[in-house]
């Protein structure tokens, strides 16, 4: 059984502070990993995707992948209010399709 | 462009209606996927199809019946559903299902009210 760990929050962060979204898989073979982005009733926008280990950067956005940890995470920087959502991680091995973790919640205090 | 176009973006129906949920793509992407999900929970996988073929259908009762009529256009038949079938409808097209390196983009989706 595939299994995406997230805590799913909420988060809480300051406007401006760093926000760390972490995620654990339990399938070794995982070979490629997305965060996608979900705003309350709207459907999931793909953020990152990460594919070997070490940092992946866009912007604020920031990925971070340790496979032999089975860990990846998502950091954003100088987070906003609008940044205030469900991260979900997804992982998908080999030829099958995406496993979701549950997400975890964040909010962006101003 | 990554845009996933779904249709319509909102259905009420009641447990005797059929309706039809609609998707279209025109990334040339080969795999397409349908998605139920309902509030504070992940997309939960229903349908994929791959090459215009079904290829996966993760134990999804018969009132729902998913259609490909090209490689851009999906479809989702819905007929006697239930209240608990009240869910947002995503869809979602990737490249090719079978790539490492395989981002799949999601529609805006279709909430469900079901009465």
């Amino acid at each position: 059984q595939k299994e995406v760990e997230q805590n799913s929050g909420p988060l809480s962060v300051p406007e401006g502070a760093i926000a760390s979204l972490n995620c654990t898989y339990s399938d070794r073979v995982s070979q490629s990993f997305f965060w996608y982005r979900q705003y309350s009733g709207k459907s999931p926008e793909l953020i990152m995707s990460i594919y070997s280990n070490g940092d992946k950067e866009d912007g604020r956005f920031t990925a971070q992948l340790n496979k032999a940890s089975q860990y990846v995470s998502l950091l954003i920087r100088d987070s906003q209010p609008s940044d205030s959502a469900t991260y979900l991680c997804a992982v998908k091995a080999g030829y099958s399709t995406l496993t979701f973790g549950k997400g975890t919640m964040l909010l962006v205090s101003p | 462009d990554t845009e996933v176009t779904q249709t319509p973006k909102h259905l009420v129906m009641g447990m005797t209606n059929k309706k039809s949920l609609k998707c279209e793509q025109h990334m040339g992407h080969r795999a397409m996927y349908w998605y139920k999900q309902k509030a504070k929970k992940p997309p939960e996988l229903m349908f994929v199809y791959s090459y215009e073929k079904l290829s996966i259908n993760e134990s999804v009762p018969s009132r729902f019946s998913p259609e490909c009529p090209n490689s851009s256009l999906l479809n989702l038949h819905l007929h006697a559903l239930q209240p608990e079938d009240s869910a947002l409808y995503l869809c979602a097209s990737s490249q090719d299902k079978e790539l490492a390196k395989n981002i799949q983009y999601f529609g805006a989706g279709t909430r469900l009210s079901v009465l």
